[in-house]
C-alpha cells in the first residue's frame, strides 16, 4: 500500500500558485519525499525530491515540514499545461524499497 | 539524449496470444521496472530488476514474465495466462541511492 495521503482532486486558477498537499505521517528517517505527475497517455514526469530540507527547482518547489509528516508540492503560477496527476511517493534508498504509487491529486488548471 | 525507449506506442493482439513490450534505456541505471496503469487508475508493480540476470515479481506479477539479459533492456511479455491483460504498460529506470524514476512514454496494450 501507498504510504502517502492525497487529495483525490483540486482546482486552481491559472496564474495562481498552486499547494498540493501530501501527508506521510509513518514517514522514516531514511525516506525521501518525491513528486511526480503524470498527464494522460504519458509517463510520470519526475518533478523533485527532498529528505528534509525545502528544494526548488525549475519546476516547483516542495516544502516539508520538520516532523516529516507531510509535504506540500507548490507550482508558484500555474498554467493550463500544469493540468495534470500529480504523486507524493516516500520511498528508503535501502536496496529493494521500490516506488509505490498512490490515485494521485488531480490538478485542473482553470482559466 | 539518454532516456527510455518504450515500443510500440500501441499494440493489438488477439486473445490468447503471447505479446512482448520492449523496454530500452540508455541512462546507465542498474534498476528497471515495469508497471501497470488501468483507466482512472494508480500505477501497480508488475516485476522488477535491481541488476543484470535477477529480478523480483511486483504486487501484480501472475500472467508476466520479464528477463534481463543485458542492462540496457528488460522486455515484458505478456502471456495468454493474463486475465485482463488490456492496459497502459510502463518501463522505468532508476540509478544509485537516491536517484528518482525515470519512465518512458508507456505501450497501450489492447487485446481483443
Amino acid at each position: 500500500d501507498a504510504k502517502t495521503t492525497q487529495p483525490p482532486s483540486m482546482d486552481c486558477a491559472e496564474g495562481r500558485a498552486a499547494n498540493l498537499p501530501c501527508n506521510h505521517s509513518t514517514i522514516s528517517g531514511n525516506e525521501y519525499v518525491y513528486w511526480y505527475r503524470q498527464i494522460h497517455s504519458q509517463g510520470p514526469q519526475y518533478i523533485i525530491h527532498g529528505l528534509k530540507n525545502n528544494e526548488t527547482n525549475e519546476m516547483a518547489s516542495l516544502i516539508i515540514t520538520e516532523d516529516r509528516k507531510s509535504s506540500t508540492l507548490i507550482l508558484p503560477h500555474a498554467t493550463l499545461r500544469d493540468t495534470a496527476v500529480y504523486y507524493c511517493i516516500v520511498r528508503a534508498i535501502n536496496y529493494g524499497q521500490n516506488f509505490v504509487f498512490g490515485p494521485g491529486t488531480r490538478l485542473s488548471v482553470l482559466p | 539524449d539518454g532516456g527510455i525507449t518504450q515500443s510500440p506506442k500501441y499494440l493489438f493482439r488477439k486473445e490468447g496470444q503471447n505479446v512482448t513490450l520492449s523496454c530500452e534505456q540508455n541512462l546507465n541505471h542498474d534498476a528497471m521496472y515495469w508497471y501497470r496503469q488501468d483507466p482512472g487508475q494508480g500505477l501497480r508493480l508488475i516485476y522488477y530488476s535491481q541488476i543484470v540476470n535477477d529480478f523480483q515479481k511486483g504486487d501484480i506479477a501472475e500472467g508476466y514474465s520479464v528477463s534481463r539479459e543485458k542492462k540496457e533492456s528488460f522486455p515484458l511479455t505478456v502471456t495468454s495466462a493474463q486475465k485482463n491483460p488490456t492496459a497502459f504498460y510502463l518501463c522505468a529506470s532508476t540509478g544509485q541511492g537516491n536517484s528518482p524514476l525515470h519512465f518512458g512514454n508507456g505501450t497501450r496494450l489492447t487485446v481483443t
